[in-house]
């Protein structure tokens, strides 16, 4: 099974500022590796796939990249609806795994 | 517009049995792969299972596996997880999902989720 490795665990931002979030597979993923978006009460939202496509509607300020095991997703300037949980995840290879989450929280 | 609307959750003694379902619409529900993931209260996301769009080929999680079985009806676009033997770490909302296009092998849809309870 791969493992996803999230850093940090919390990130304290205020709007505004750039957010870079950061995800480790245990193993090469090649660039099978998507981001999602979730707040409170509502279901996680694809960000990102293929490590640095923005799926569809999602704003620019939303970036991917990485191959291999190290990925980042990098929000260029925090919008207060940014505020949420980001998870990455693999599909390079089965079990499909989970990173355990950053949480980016208004500092 | 994709839409995927599960049903079928509840309160269930530990050791029970549950089926979900997840009727999609919007899409050719046969071409295209359904999962289920699944999110504990308040702790992130794990997936469940997978199925391919011919019901042909299935994936499962080792914690599901043996328990939790995922099959699909064409015919009516639905999904379906039967949870047997269920476990109160089985507690959870889950959710189908799918990919369509260019994201489908990720979870680019998202059902609203149903909540699962296993408790005495």
């Amino acid at each position: 099974e791969i493992v996803l490795t999230q850093s940090p665990a919390t990130l304290s931002l205020s709007p505004g500022e750039r957010a870079t979030l950061s995800c480790r597979a245990s193993q090469s993923v090649s660039s099978s590796l998507a981001w999602y978006q979730q707040k409170p009460g509502q279901a996680p939202r694809l960000l990102i796939y293929d490590a640095s496509n923005r799926a569809t509607g999602i704003p620019a300020r939303f970036s991917g990249s990485g191959s291999g095991t190290d990925f980042t997703l990098t929000i260029s300037s925090l919008e207060p609806e940014d505020f949420a949980v980001y998870y990455c995840q693999q599909r390079s290879s089965w079990p499909r795994t989970f990173g355990q989450g950053t949480k980016v929280e208004i500092k | 517009e994709v839409q995927l609307l599960e049903s079928g959750g509840g309160l269930v003694q530990p050791g029970g049995s549950l089926r979900l379902s997840c009727e999609a619409s919007g899409f050719t529900f046969s071409s295209f792969a359904m999962s289920w993931v699944r999110q504990t209260p308040g702790k992130g996301l794990e997936w469940v299972s997978t199925i391919s769009g011919s019901g042909g080929s299935t994936y499962y999680a080792d914690s599901v596996k043996g328990r939790f079985t995922i099959s699909r009806d064409n015919s009516k676009n639905t999904l379906y997880l039967q949870m047997n033997s269920l476990r109160a770490e089985d507690t959870a909302v889950y959710y189908c999902a799918t990919g369509l296009g260019a994201t489908k092998y990720y979870f680019d849809y998202w059902g609203q989720g149903t909540l699962v309870t296993v408790s005495s």
